[in-house]
């Protein structure tokens, strides 16, 4: 049971370059995340999915795209790399929570992170 | 204003001294999040949590859902504790997360 993995951990980008970033998570969670992490600022959504075949903006979804083809694969796109983007990359999953429908209270379980520069 | 507030944003505290680290928030959530963030980044979840109380250890979380606020809590604080840590408000599939406290204890 690896809970979440997330690949590459490090990669250096030039601008205008594409990427995938990929989040598995085998825990069989409904629920995935991606955020960014900046200096000075909490965690902020960028993309996230509440099943297979579904995705949803965040906060700052701007040059990202996202897509959940399989339940246990979140992957996160940057089409034209900016230095912006340079941050470092979090995702997560957990589960909804069966005592409150629609609320997502199960526990959180994330990656450990990628860390992105884009020059 | 941050729809998620931690206070302090900076704590330093000696061995063994009770720590408490504060979340406010302005929207309104179903359950909190507590996460741990050590200095290599990876990020843990300590607790969730809708309403009372809950202890893990060393670690106590509170939270006053009409009150909009949430205490963590660690008792006989280690310089292993040293981490940041984050509140995140969980409002329908989506989570609000405070900027984080960054902790430092000194041995």
């Amino acid at each position: 049971n690896a809970g979440v993995t997330q690949t590459p951990k490090f990669r250096v980008l030039k601008t205008g370059q594409s990427m995938t970033l990929l989040c598995a998570q085998d825990m069989n969670h409904e629920y995935m995340y991606w955020y960014r992490q900046d200096p000075g600022m909490g965690l902020r959504l960028i993309h996230y999915s509440v099943g297979e075949g579904t995705t949803a903006k965040g906060e700052v979804p701007d040059g990202y795209n996202v897509s959940r083809l399989k339940k246990q694969n979140f992957l996160l796109g940057l089409e034209s790399a900016a230095p912006s983007q340079t941050s470092v990359y979090f995702c997560a999953s957990s589960y909804p929570s069966r005592m409150r429908q629609g609320a997502n209270t199960g526990e959180l379980f994330f990656g450990e992170g990628s860390r992105l520069t884009v020059l | 204003k941050n729809e998620v507030e931690q206070s302090p944003q900076n704590l330093t505290a000696q061995e063994g001294e009770f720590i408490t680290i504060n979340c406010s928030y302005s929207v309104g959530i179903s359950a909190l999040h507590w996460l741990q963030q050590h200095p290599g980044g990876g990020i843990v979840s300590l607790f969730m949590l809708s309403s009372g109380k809950k202890k893990h250890g060393r670690l106590i979380a509170t939270i006053n859902i009409q009150e909009k606020h949430s205490s963590l809590h660690i008792t006989a604080s280690h310089p292993r504790d040293s981490a940041v840590y984050i509140c995140a408000g969980v409002g329908g599939s989506r989570l609000t997360f405070g900027e984080g406290t960054q902790l430092t204890v000194n041995p």
